[in-house]
């Protein structure tokens, strides 16, 4: 069964501070991972999007990792601030179907406190 | 700019009314999505689009209805609200990557 977990299920940090969050699938075949923002009451906003041959991707303060052997994926915040309190959503895609489908993780819910 | 659209952002309502949640996108992408999400819990696919004339219901079983008559355009209905169809709604369109819509908060009293 194809399955996205994350973990943890949520997480407090201090402004200021780093923090990595994890990601395990089980969809195959193996299309593509995003991670995701979402701010409460909005919509998902990609941040990363990483394919079977890359390992590590960076956006700003976001730098994502992808072992497609172990299938685990990471996400790491860099120096946090307090808008980067939201829910980050791992998505895996597989290339099985015309339709690309997505499974979505839980997410992870980050507080960043001053 | 290019940007997918959400109306009504929130929608409080009665037991047995019909509602009809919006959803357009300027971006010209021929495959549309609606999904469900409740508070902590992943996003579940109820409907998808290939294009216009074509839709098809996803993972998550729901009375809710979608049509396509405008490529730009993929409204969902609800006949008759119920409780228990309190959630966010998400739209989300696509090329080679998916774009969210902010979401309609739907609570039925």
């Amino acid at each position: 069964k194809n399955q996205v977990e994350q973990s943890p299920q949520s997480l407090i940090i201090l402004e200021g501070k780093n923090c990595t969050l994890q990601c395990n699938y089980t969809v195959s075949p193996f299309s593509n991972l995003r991670w995701y923002k979402q701010d409460t009451g909005r919509g998902p906003v990609s941040l990363t999007i990483m394919t079977f041959s890359e390992n590590t991707k960076s956006n700003g303060r976001y730098t994502a990792t992808l072992d497609a052997d172990t299938k685990q994926s990471s996400l790491h915040i860099t120096a946090s601030q307090l808008s980067d309190s939201a829910s980050y959503i791992c998505v895996v895609s597989d290339r099985g179907s015309t339709l690309g489908r997505l499974y979505f993780g839980r997410g992870t819910q980050l507080t960043v406190w001053p | 700019e290019a940007d997918i659209y959400q109306t009504p952002r929130y929608l409080v309502i009665g037991t047995g009314k019909k509602i009809t949640l919006e959803c357009s996108q300027t971006m010209g992408h021929d495959k549309m999505y609606w999904y469900q999400q409740d508070p902590g819990m992943e996003l579940h696919l109820i409907h998808y689009s290939y294009g216009v004339n074509s839709t098809e219901k996803g993972d998550l079983s729901s009375e809710s209805t979608v049509s396509r008559i405008r490529t730009e355009h993929f409204p969902l209905t609800l006949e008759s609200a119920r409780p228990s169809h309190t959630s966010q709604y998400l739209c989300a369109s696509s090329s080679n990557e998916q774009f969210f819509g902010p979401g309609t908060r739907l609570t039925v009293l």
